[in-house]
């Protein structure tokens, strides 16, 4: 069946650093890709999507690209900021199930 | 105007008690989900709606009954309440039942069975 594979957490990094987040999925047919952020205490928020291969979501200086070849959809961000610490979820829909399929989660911790 | 919102926030309960949990969406979408999240934060869809007709029912125990009196609510009704439903229940909707567009979330309902 579908499924969505990202990476384990807790990722702590320092302020301003590099993240990636790797997703990939499995999926019949052409599924649409998401990534949600979750906050302490909150529900889940849209991050970005994209709907097609090669499409590129980006928001709020995050970015992941649609990637068929390799069935991914990386999350990546230049700079994080301390605000940007919250639980990431890579999601698929979109494949004739009716749902949205999550992955696991991932915690990002950015200290100061 | 919240988009898609649940009560209660937060309900403590003992083990055997029946409870309910609300959801109304104000977004005009057709389609609505019930999922629950562990405490792994590992989301699994529940029940899915589509203009009031049941599409998905996921393996979800008989003590779970969900109730849709119109394309705008979506509640959520437990029997028998057993200390492995705590959990943080989430309502969520989309336009369609495709899953081509996003879904929204509510804020979640964090049920404690003690």
């Amino acid at each position: 069946g579908d499924s969505v594979t990202q990476m384990e957490g807790p990722v702590t990094l320092s302020e301003e650093a590099f993240l990636t987040i790797n997703c990939t999925y499995t999926a019949t047919g052409y599924p649409s890709l998401f990534w949600y952020v979750q906050y302490p205490g909150e529900g889940l928020q849209l991050l970005l999507k994209a709907t097609k291969a090669d499409d590129k979501g980006s928001n709020k200086g995050f970015e992941a690209t649609y990637r068929k070849e390799t069935t991914s959809f990386h999350l990546e961000k230049g700079s994080v900021q301390v605000s940007d610490s919250a639980v990431y979820f890579c999601a698929l829909g979109g494949s004739g199930t009716y749902k949205y399929i999550f992955g696991t989660g991932t915690r990002l911790k950015v200290l100061a | 105007d919240t988009a898609v919102s649940q009560t209660p926030k937060y309900l403590v309960t003992q083990m055997g008690n029946d409870k309910s949990i609300k959801c109304e969406q104000n977004l005009g979408h057709d389609t609505m989900y019930w999922y629950k999240q562990d405490s792994k934060k590992f989301l699994k869809i529940m029940f899915s709606y589509n203009n009031k007709e049941l599409i998905i029912n996921e393996t979800v125990p008989n003590r779970f009954s969900p109730k849709s009196p119109d394309k705008a609510h979506l509640n959520l009704h437990i029997n028998s309440l057993e200390l492995g439903d705590s959990a943080v229940y989430f309502c969520a909707s989309s336009q369609d039942s495709s899953g081509s567009t996003e879904a929204f979330f509510g804020q979640g309902t964090r049920l404690t069975v003690v």
